[in-house]
């Protein structure tokens, strides 16, 4: 099973609002990345966190890390139209001999709507 | 700098017919990754090279499947035979080293095969 998943799959708010997307992973990492995918493009990063960070700010977004719940929260406040996307979370493993690299959850689709 | 570059940004062929998908990273990137993304299986990695290199191929499904990085600035993605369930986006991405950094995706190489 992926190692990162989203909740919720499905998001739809007004504009203003604010949105929150989580994520749940299995086992520890080395940082925790947010990633953007509007339709029919590739993923844009969004922001990175550490495993010795508990929250991050960028602009509009706001991230936080509990290594000990190993979940991470995703915050767009303010939320525009041109925020309608769906956001994956993307965990990175300690060891970089681990047979998997980063891995991508399966996402959460925001409807910003106008 | 222009960003990954992946090319053909389209590709439609036949069954059997064999498929050749390109990627020029960022310079200075020392890690180049390919993904696979369908609505079934979500983002999968297929591939990872540092410093020209494959250190984990892992994720490619079948002998079908072969990538290459003959230079720090190119890799390609090839597929002989090509089979109907081959049929996804396919995303090229870089970084400067691991998953220690935030990917940059390229604009994905939408692939079907009839």
């Amino acid at each position: 099973s992926q190692q990162g998943e989203e909740d919720p799959q499905a998001l739809s708010i007004q504009e203003g609002e604010n949105a929150t997307m989580n994520c749940s992973y299995k086992t520890s990492i080395n940082n925790l990345q947010w990633y953007r995918q509007n339709s029919g493009r590739g993923l844009v990063h969004l922001i990175l966190i550490r495993s010795n960070e508990r929250e991050k700010h960028s602009g509009r977004l706001r991230v936080t890390l509990d290594t000990s719940k190993k979940s991470s929260s995703l915050l767009i406040t303010a939320s525009r139209a041109a925020d309608t996307a769906s956001y994956f979370c993307a965990t990175g493993p300690i060891s970089s001999g681990s047979a998997r690299q980063l891995t991508f959850g399966s996402g959460t689709q925001l409807t910003v709507l106008p | 700098d222009a960003g990954v570059i992946q090319s053909p940004r389209h590709e439609v062929t036949e069954m059997g017919q064999e498929v050749t998908l390109r990627c020029k990273p960022i310079s200075g990137h020392n890690s180049l990754f390919w993904y696979r993304q369908t609505m079934m299986r979500g983002l999968e990695l297929l591939i990872y090279f540092n410093n020209n290199v494959p250190i984990d191929d892992s994720g490619m499904p079948e002998d079908r499947f072969s990538a290459k990085m003959p230079n720090a600035s190119f890799s390609t993605l090839k597929i002989q035979p090509s089979e109907p369930r081959d049929s996804a986006v396919y995303f090229c991405a870089s970084s400067l080293a691991g998953t220690a950094y935030e990917q940059y995706f390229g604009p994905g190489t939408r692939l079907t095969v009839t």
